[in-house]
């Protein structure tokens, strides 16, 4: 079974920093691109980033660019997201996200989320 | 990366159907036919109900079904059952230059069965 555990959310200052991390299961981690997809309070879903496989491809949405860094540890099946400098836009549930395969042509299974509240 | 367009909200009573449109561009739903579309209930995780425009995931009700024209793709539920009552976000591949791709979601359609 797939599994998909999102820590590190937290309450930060505009300007802040933090590091979610997304522990993996049931599934060969390095075979598949992982994102990491946000929902600010009451809000659709939004597309944040993605890593392929063996981390040579990062792709961030462009509000972000610049600011959050994507990474993963194959060796501990482990996908990291990197936020700096943040925005009180930022504020979301950020979720963990895993294609079916080697590339996002869709999310076939969700982490549960963290939330990352910015505010002073 | 500008968000798919769907109506705010559709209703229906239970029975009826209902249809959901997802408009997006060339780049993403008219190239490629990798819409998909997932339900999501309040303080839920949202969960895919069609992938590749049509396809139903493994346990998902057949009420539930997509199509494509043009840039535009729809779902549409079937005998509509109070539990379908939430929001629907659509979503498709983007071509970035390489394989791996993005993903662009739709703004999301509010499902109420009168």
């Amino acid at each position: 079974e797939v599994q998909l555990v999102e820590t590190g959310g937290g309450l930060v200052q505009p300007g802040g920093s933090l590091r979610l991390s997304c522990s993996t299961s049931g599934f060969t981690f390095i075979s598949y691109a992982m994102s990491w997809v946000r929902q600010a309070p009451g809000q659709g879903l939004e597309w944040v980033s993605t890593i392929s496989g063996r981390s040579a491809s990062t792709y961030y949405t462009d509000s972000v660019k610049g600011r959050f860094t994507i990474s993963r540890d194959n060796s501990r099946n482990t996908l990291y997201l990197q936020m700096n400098s943040l925005r009180v836009e930022d504020t979301a549930v950020y979720y963990c996200a895993k294609p079916p395969g080697g590339w996002l042509r869709y999310i076939d299974s969700w982490g549960q989320g963290t939330l990352v509240t910015v505010s002073s | 990366q500008s968000a798919l367009t769907q109506p705010a909200s559709v209703s229906g009573s239970p029975g009826q159907s209902v249809t959901i449109s997802c408009t997006g561009a060339t780049s993403d739903v008219g190239n490629f036919n990798y819409v998909s579309w997932y339900q999501q209930h309040p303080g839920k995780v949202p969960k895919l109900m069609i992938y590749d425009v049509s396809h139903r995931p493994s346990g998902v009700s057949s009420r539930f079904s997509g199509s494509k024209s043009g840039n535009t793709a729809s779902l549409t539920i079937s005998g509509l059952r109070a539990e379908d009552e939430g929001d629907y976000y659509c979503s498709s591949y983007t071509d970035t230059g390489s394989r791996t791709g993005t993903t662009v979601f739709g703004t999301g359609t509010k499902v109420t069965v009168l």
